[in-house]
Formats: C-alpha cells, sequence, structure tokens
C-alpha cells in the first residue's frame, strides 16, 4: 500500500508568481483534501476534491484552486503569490471525503 | 461543529501512560471525537475517533465521559517518539466535506 506523497518537498517563490503543488493519494482513497499551516499553527482547510470535483472549500481566496485527476491524484495552484503565503501545504487522502484522513509530508513554501 | 479546549503542554515519562484531555462540552449527539498527532516537520496522522463509546487501536485509547462532554486520549507506554502536537478534533462524520479544523492541539513532550 503506498502512502500519501507531495512534491516538491521545498519550493522558494517571490511574490506574485504563480506555484503549482502535487499530491498522490493513498492507493484505493477517492478524495483528497488541502491544508495550509503557518509556522506555529494548526492546518488550516483550503478545500476538498472528490471524484474530480471541488467538494467544500474553506475560507482562502480564489487564487488558490485545484484539480483532481482520474486517477484521484490533485494539484493545488496558488497565483499571485503573496509573502503570507509562505506556509507547508499539506494534503490528505481518504475515503469517500471521510474525516479518517492520511496527510502526505507537506510541501514547504516560501514566498520572498 | 463544536469547539474544543486543550491544553497547550504536558510533559510525561517515557514507559508511563500519556493522559492527553479535550473539552467539547458544545458537542452534540451526531459529532464525532477525532485525535490526530504532527510530529515535528511531518504531516499530521490520524490515531483514533469514537462517538460515545470507548475505543481502542493498536496506538491509543480514548475515553469519552458519558455526557460526552470531555474526553482523554490515552497512550498506554510512551516513547520519545510520541513527542507530539495532539489535536482534538470535532466534526459531524459525512457532512464536513474533509474539513478538519485544527486548533492549537497540545504539546506532548516524552523524556527519559
Amino acid at each position: 500500500e503506498t502512502g500519501v506523497t507531495q512534491s516538491p518537498t521545498h519550493l522558494i517563490k517571490t511574490r506574485g508568481q504563480q506555484v503549482t503543488l502535487r499530491c498522490s493519494s493513498q492507493s484505493g482513497h477517492n478524495t483528497v483534501s488541502w491544508y495550509q499551516q503557518a509556522l506555529g499553527q494548526g492546518p488550516q482547510f483550503i478545500f476538498q476534491y472528490y471524484r474530480e470535483e471541488e467538494n467544500g472549500r474553506g475560507n482562502f481566496p480564489p487564487r488558490f484552486s485545484g484539480l483532481q485527476f482520474p486517477n484521484y491524484s490533485s494539484e493545488l495552484n496558488v497565483n499571485a503569490l503573496e509573502l503570507d503565503d509562505s506556509a507547508l501545504y499539506l494534503c490528505a487522502s481518504s475515503l469517500d471525503g471521510m474525516e479518517t484522513q492520511y496527510f502526505g509530508p507537506g510541501t514547504r513554501l516560501l514566498v520572498l | 461543529d463544536a469547539k474544543t479546549t486543550q491544553p497547550p503542554s504536558m510533559d510525561c515519562a517515557e514507559g508511563r501512560a500519556a493522559n492527553l484531555p479535550c473539552n467539547h462540552s458544545t458537542i452534540s449527539g451526531n459529532e464525532y471525537v477525532y485525535w490526530y498527532r504532527q510530529i515535528h516537520s511531518q504531516g499530521p496522522q490520524y490515531i483514533i475517533h469514537g462517538l460515545k463509546n470507548n475505543e481502542t487501536n493498536e496506538m491509543a485509547s480514548l475515553i469519552i465521559t458519558e455526557d460526552r462532554k470531555s474526553s482523554t486520549l490515552i497512550l498506554p507506554h510512551a516513547t520519545l517518539r510520541d513527542t507530539a502536537v495532539y489535536y482534538c478534533i470535532v466534526v459531524k462524520s459525512g457532512t464536513s466535506y474533509g474539513k478538519l479544523t485544527f486548533g492549537q492541539g497540545t504539546i506532548l513532550t516524552v523524556h527519559p
């Protein structure tokens, strides 16, 4: 059984740029949720994708967008990067959107 | 979803039981209690969840009071590798669209 993987592990961007983060879900899971974790804080829910459609969204602006592919892997896209977007971005996979979620190791994004 | 209150930090000696409390006095009848932990620089890890009965798995036990207003996560024989931030989350199963609301959690330090 393959766990949740994320790429890249680290990324440095400058303000105004765009970034794409990738996530491969655990085998057998059809749902991916994305979270942002600022330093010293708990993860904050961005959105969830279930069967290739957005299925719930947290309090994040539209410049945060995503995709889910037929193999249930997912991308998080952030446009017009701001300094406050610097954080650890976590994805989690689950079956049918359930709350038992399995997290990847995260992508650490630094915006300069 | 009901709000949870946890102590900011706790200590435990290696080999002893770690008892982590969580207050969720506004929990409603169809809300579950979930526990996750996050070891430094890793993604959160699912531990256990329950509705009203006590639950046990290979990682921990979850004790929920009869009125369901509080719960305790028990790590029966803590090891140094259990040092982590522990999050107690209350959520209505199946309706949350995968949204886990993480608070500040409890920093558990296991010392030799």
